[in-house]
């Protein structure tokens, strides 16, 4: 199956940093990327749909000005945390679709923000 | 995309056969049934899906019943490293629709020496 890579697979920040986390698809073009986040021991959540070459879709609660969200080529789509706070710590990760609109996930990204 | 219910978790003993069922009675006709799983702290992981006929994979079977509205994931011998959260998700497949992935809470399988 096609590849996804995320990076970086985990992160520490300080509280009122930003981080940012790169999502690649790496031997397809993605059109469309997705962000989700999961909590220890719940299922995943969808945050927010990228498309490439334009703005995201964020889900009903998600804050689009806190998680900046770039889908800048067909490879790439990045997602940025700002001003990060200890109830931003989660398991975050991408998902992109290829042609046959089949998703592959990256293998998620673990934000601790102390 | 319809909803799915299945049970919160399950155990299976190594070397054999893991059947996990999922119910999804109010599938519409163009919905497909998807099988993901997710190995502690890893993004999900495609196993198989199908429409309406059996399908058989190098990871596992799905069985969809006749009328659809349920199915069951077959892992043949399950190993220790099985143990992770089963998903099952039924959208629309295909081209621009059923984007984006809907999780429920999944089955917690357990895969015991």
């Amino acid at each position: 199956g096609a590849v996804v890579s995320q990076h970086p697979s985990w992160v520490i920040c300080k509280s009122g940093t930003s981080v940012k986390i790169e999502c690649r698809s790496l031997d397809f073009q993605a059109t469309t990327m997705f962000w989700y986040r999961q909590f220890p021991k719940q299922s995943l959540m969808l945050m927010a749909t990228s498309n490439e070459g334009s703005k995201a879709t964020y889900e009903q609660g998600v804050e689009k000005d806190k998680f900046l969200i770039n889908h800048a080529s067909l490879t790439l789509s990045t997602l940025t945390v700002t001003s990060a706070h200890p109830e931003d710590s989660s398991f975050y990760i991408c998902s992109a679709r290829d042609l046959r609109a089949e998703a592959f996930f990256g293998q998620g990204t673990r934000l601790t923000v102390v | 995309d319809a909803k799915t219910t299945q049970p919160p978790s399950m155990d299976c003993a190594e070397g054999r056969a893991a059947n996990l069922p999922c119910n999804h009675s109010t599938i519409s006709g163009n919905e497909y049934v998807y099988w993901y799983r997710q190995i502690h702290s890893q993004g999900p992981q495609y196993i198989i899906h199908g429409l309406k006929n059996n399908e058989t994979n190098e990871m596992a079977s799905l069985i969809i019943t006749e009328d659809r509205k349920s199915s069951t994931l077959i892992l043949p011998h399950a190993t220790l490293r099985d143990t992770a959260v089963y998903y099952c998700i039924v959208r629309v497949g295909g081209g621009n629709a059923g984007n984006m992935l809907t999780f429920g809470g999944g089955t917690r399988l357990m895969v015991k020496p």
